[in-house]
């Protein structure tokens, strides 16, 4: 099985711009999550997507949404960059993050903010 | 909420030698999932190991284990034999039933030859 997929690997871009980050989680898996990832702050929720639907957020600014798609693929956009969007933004999967609890993670995207 | 508190940002061991990483978690639930994942330099987050709060047995694989004190908040991961692909950052995670995972901030482990 392949697994966790996450496109671009790197980005970089200025401040007051957009991005769009994508997520191709393993085959079967119905549950995405995405964690922002910083030397500071570490690990950090930032939302869930269960079956095209938002099951669990972190407390994240508005500035990050979400979505879920049909086929499970996720994406997550960031508006308005700021300097300290700059992190590794993590994506993983599982078949149902409330009932079998074992995540797996893509490799990352990291994000520059200038 | 929960927190993970990992006291250690940075350890080393000496290849072949044991090491214990520590972490202790703040909760009101009883009833939960810890896990331990591993960063390694550049590379993808993978599980290294998980306990689910109701079992009292300790859970090990192959050269990882842990030492689960439930009364104590406290989950500490143990490494025999050190290897040199273990170098890598260790992460403790918690997780409620049905609610997202919360990570705490890491120890970077150095095993060095």
């Amino acid at each position: 099985k392949a697994g966790v997929t996450q496109t671009p690997r790197y980005l970089i871009k200025t401040r007051g711009q957009q991005v769009t980050l994508s997520c191709s989680p393993i085959s079967g898996h119905r549950s995405v999550s995405w964690y922002q990832q910083t030397p500071g702050q570490g690990l950090q929720f930032l939302f869930e997507y269960f079956s095209e639907t938002q099951r669990n957020k972190g407390n994240f600014p508005g500035r990050f949404s979400g979505r879920q798609f049909s086929n499970s693929r996720s994406e997550m956009n960031v508006s308005t960059l700021e300097l300290g969007d700059s992190a590794l933004y993590l994506c993983a999967s599982s078949p149902d993050l409330a009932l079998d609890n074992e995540q797996f993670f893509g490799p990352g995207t990291r994000l520059t903010v200038l | 909420a929960q927190t993970v508190t990992q006291s250690q940002p940075e350890m080393s061991v000496q290849e072949a030698e044991t090491v214990t990483l520590s972490c202790t978690y703040d909760t009101s639930e009883n009833n939960y999932y810890l896990f331990w994942y591993k960063q390694p330099p550049s590379r993808q987050m993978i599980l290294v190991i998980r306990q689910e709060a109701y079992k009292q047995q300790n859970a090990t694989e192959n050269r990882f284990s842990v030492n689960f004190q439930k009364a104590a908040k406290s989950f500490s991961l143990k490494i025999s034999d050190s290897q040199l692909g273990d170098t890598a950052m260790y992460f403790c995670a918690f997780m409620k039933y049905g609610q997202n995972f919360v990570f705490g901030p890491g120890t970077r482990l150095s095993v060095l030859p």
